[in-house]
């Protein structure tokens, strides 16, 4: 099936820096969701996207719903160690409700 | 409000036996979807109930089967297990089927021998 082309695969960055990861689609999407999962644990909800060009911010995080409707991105800012993780971008397409995920971002903080 | 929960959380079995796990949705949410995790192929969707009813169906063998009960909590099984089968299941619920939100568990972390 379809699957979201989400980069970079991993990063390694130190406390206090900032963070961008991205996920982009072959097809239109209808809405992009940005999650993080901790290890041992389920996907936790971080920001939901519903509109082309929606820009929304959940503390220290801000997800963009690309004007294309192809893409979406994610930022963090100023790192922190408990930010160390696995991200994933998910969304619906036109095609179905059921949500398309990328292969996430492993995100690592050094102190 | 409770999240999702997800029974057991650690299953091992072997090669040929057959598996069920549980999944109870957030109080008041009426529709369940069902993801298995790998590293090589990620979250994968297997399949969207609501209503006691299968809406969606992600692209796996029928040896994967679910079903939802009138309290929304829902099973998925697996049969005639193989090695691949290992994984992590995850359950998600939203309140219904259009809410494209949707709020998972911890998982179900099964391995096959």
């Amino acid at each position: 099936g379809q699957q979201l082309n989400q980069s970079p695969q991993s990063m390694f960055i130190q406390e206090g820096e900032d963070v961008s990861m991205n996920c982009t689609s072959s097809s239109i999407f209808n809405t992009w969701l940005w999650y993080k999962q901790d290890p041992g644990e389920g996907p936790v909800l971080l920001i939901a996207l519903y509109k082309a060009g929606e820009l929304t911010s959940n503390g220290r995080l801000t997800a963009q719903f690309g004007i294309t409707r192809k893409d979406s991105f994610l930022n963090i800012s100023a790192s922190i160690p408990s930010d160390v993780g696995i991200y994933f971008c998910a969304g619906t397409n036109q095609a179905g409700t059921a949500l398309i995920f990328g292969k996430g971002t492993t995100l690592s903080v050094s102190s | 409000k409770a999240g999702v929960t997800q029974t057991p959380r650690y299953l091992i079995k072997t090669r040929g036996q057959q598996v069920t796990l549980s999944c109870s949705p957030i109080s008041g949410h009426r529709s369940v979807s069902w993801y298995q995790q790998t590293p090589g192929q990620g979250l994968q969707f297997l399949f969207e109930y609501f209503s006691e009813t299968q809406r969606n169906k992600g692209n796996f063998p029928g040896r994967f089967s679910g079903r939802q009960f009138s309290n929304s909590r829902s099973e998925m099984n697996v049969s005639t297990l193989e090695l691949g089968d290992s994984a992590l299941y995850l359950c998600a619920s939203t309140f219904n089927p259009t809410q494209e939100t949707q709020y998972f568990g911890p998982g179900t972390r099964l391995l096959v021998l």
